[in-house]
């Protein structure tokens, strides 16, 4: 079974400028969730889809973040515009909708960088 | 006070050693404790998870709660070189988000 894929692993780009993270969760999990690590901190939470639905976003930073999942399976993150303190790991996680404990499953992440 | 707390180390352990991680959390509320293990450059990879008190064992690797002191530990058993990673306690908030700790460096000398 395929894991959690994320694209690109790396992203380098301008301050201004937009980019656009993709994640595909595991086949057949509903659960999709977007988390970002900057240096020296925890990992935290930015959303959770269920199946194309924005269940929780309580953690985008600002209105500068889009997430999208039509069709309920990929998602992309969009930044736009993109500033210095977005820079970071952005993680994507998928679980099971069924899971009682629901255990999710990472991705390798995308490393931003804002110039 | 963070939500999620972990001793950064490093924590340093000799080969064939027992390596106790520990873990606080602040919500009395939170339901599911997880343990993460993440290599250098690679995704956080789940290695444990326990929901009631008491102990769970899986391998060389036994998960520890108690609710009442809001306290998780994850301990290692004959710790091994490749155990050498950072170690990600995670707890299970409102909505089903995960709340992690800073994380533990485990470095395991040959």
């Amino acid at each position: 079974e395929a894991g959690v894929t994320q694209f690109p692993s790396h992203s380098v780009i301008e301050k201004g400028q937009t980019v656009t993270l993709r994640c595909d969760p595991i086949s057949g999990h509903d659960n999709l969730y977007w988390y970002r690590r900057v240096m020296g901190k925890e990992i935290k939470f930015l959303l959770h889809f269920v199946k194309e639905s924005k269940q929780d976003e309580s953690g985008m930073p600002n209105n500068r973040f889009l997430a999208e999942r039509t069709g309920g399976t990929y998602s992309t993150l969009k930044v736009q515009p993109a500033e210095l303190e977005d820079s970071g790991v952005y993680f994507c996680a998928s679980s099971q909708a069924d899971s009682p404990y629901n255990e999710q499953f990472f991705g390798p992440g995308t490393r931003l960088t804002v110039l | 006070q963070k939500e999620v707390e972990q001793n950064s180390g490093p924590l340093s352990v000799p080969e064939g050693a027992i390596a106790s991680l520990n873990c606080t959390y602040s919500d009395r509320g939170s339901q599911s404790f997880f343990w993460y293990r993440q290599y250098s450059g690679k995704s956080p990879e789940l290695i444990m998870f326990i929901y009631s008190n008491g102990d769970k064992e899986d391998g060389r690797f036994t998960a520890q709660l108690n609710k009442a002191s809001q306290y998780v530990s994850l301990l290692i058993r004959d710790s091994q070189p490749s155990d050498s990673a950072t170690y990600l306690c995670a707890v299970n908030g409102a909505t089903n988000k995960l709340i992690f700790g800073t994380g533990t460096l485990l470095a395991v000398q040959p």
